[in-house]
């Protein structure tokens, strides 16, 4: 069974440009969350799709935002780069159900880069 | 609001002897607990969960956690540590009556010595 995948796995952006990151979840999970990961923040929850609809978001202005395809397939966009974006994105996939039991299968992540 | 602390960002210990790394949390509702372990560069990866039930909990590679309610902690341990087992680990809660999302530790770095 194919884990979660996610590309690119490494990105350089110049400030002010806007990036795609791409995630394919696990076949069948209908679920996928997207956390940023910075030594200085540690792991903060971006937001969470479920059956293409933003289910939960966290705390993150406009310039970050989502959609999920029909396949489950999500994106995330980042515009106006800033130096403080640079991170490692991880994407999590999961089957979605609404108790919150089921654990959730990480991507290996894009480290993103802004200079 | 949930919360996690890991109030150790090291731990170290010698190859063969047992370890411990610390979580305490802090949730309104009912606890869904986690542990999570990264290699470098890596993602994260599942090791054990908390739902309900028996207080310790047996998970991946050797791995097993305690649910201790009325400290709310949910301690990793494992009875002999390998060099392999050097990562970084991150404790998280899901709040059981109401969000979706995980809310994770600072994770502790765990180093093995051979």
């Amino acid at each position: 069974k194919a884990g979660v995948t996610q590309t690119p796995r490494y990105l350089i952006k110049t400030r002010g440009q806007q990036v795609t990151l791409s995630c394919s979840p696990i076949s069948g999970h209908r679920s996928v969350s997207w956390y940023q990961q910075t030594p200085g923040q540690g792991l903060q929850f971006l937001f969470e799709y479920f059956s293409e609809t933003q289910r939960n978001k966290g705390n993150f202005p406009g310039r970050f935002s989502g959609r999920q395809f029909s396949n489950s397939r999500s994106e995330m966009n980042v515009s106006t780069l800033e130096l403080g974006d640079s991170a490692l994105y991880l994407c999590a996939s999961r089957t979605g159900e609404r108790t919150g039991i089921a654990e959730a299968f990480f991507g290996q992540g894009t480290r993103l880069t802004v200079v | 609001a949930q919360s996690v602390a890991q109030p150790e960002d090291q731990v170290n210990v010698a190859e063969g002897n047992p370890l411990t790394v610390k979580c305490t949390y802090s949730v309104s509702g009912n606890p869904y607990l986690f542990w999570y372990v990264q290699y470098p560069n890596r993602g994260l990866q599942f090791l054990l969960k908390y739902i309900t039930g028996d207080n310790l909990v047996k998970g991946s590679y050797g791995f097993e956690a305690e649910f201790n309610k009325s400290q709310t902690s949910f301690h990793l341990k494992k009875p002999s540590a390998l060099v392999s087992d050097s990562a970084l680990y991150f404790c998280a809660v899901r709040d059981g009556n109401y969000g979706q999302n995980f809310v994770f530790g600072p994770g502790t770095r765990l180093s093995v010595l051979p």
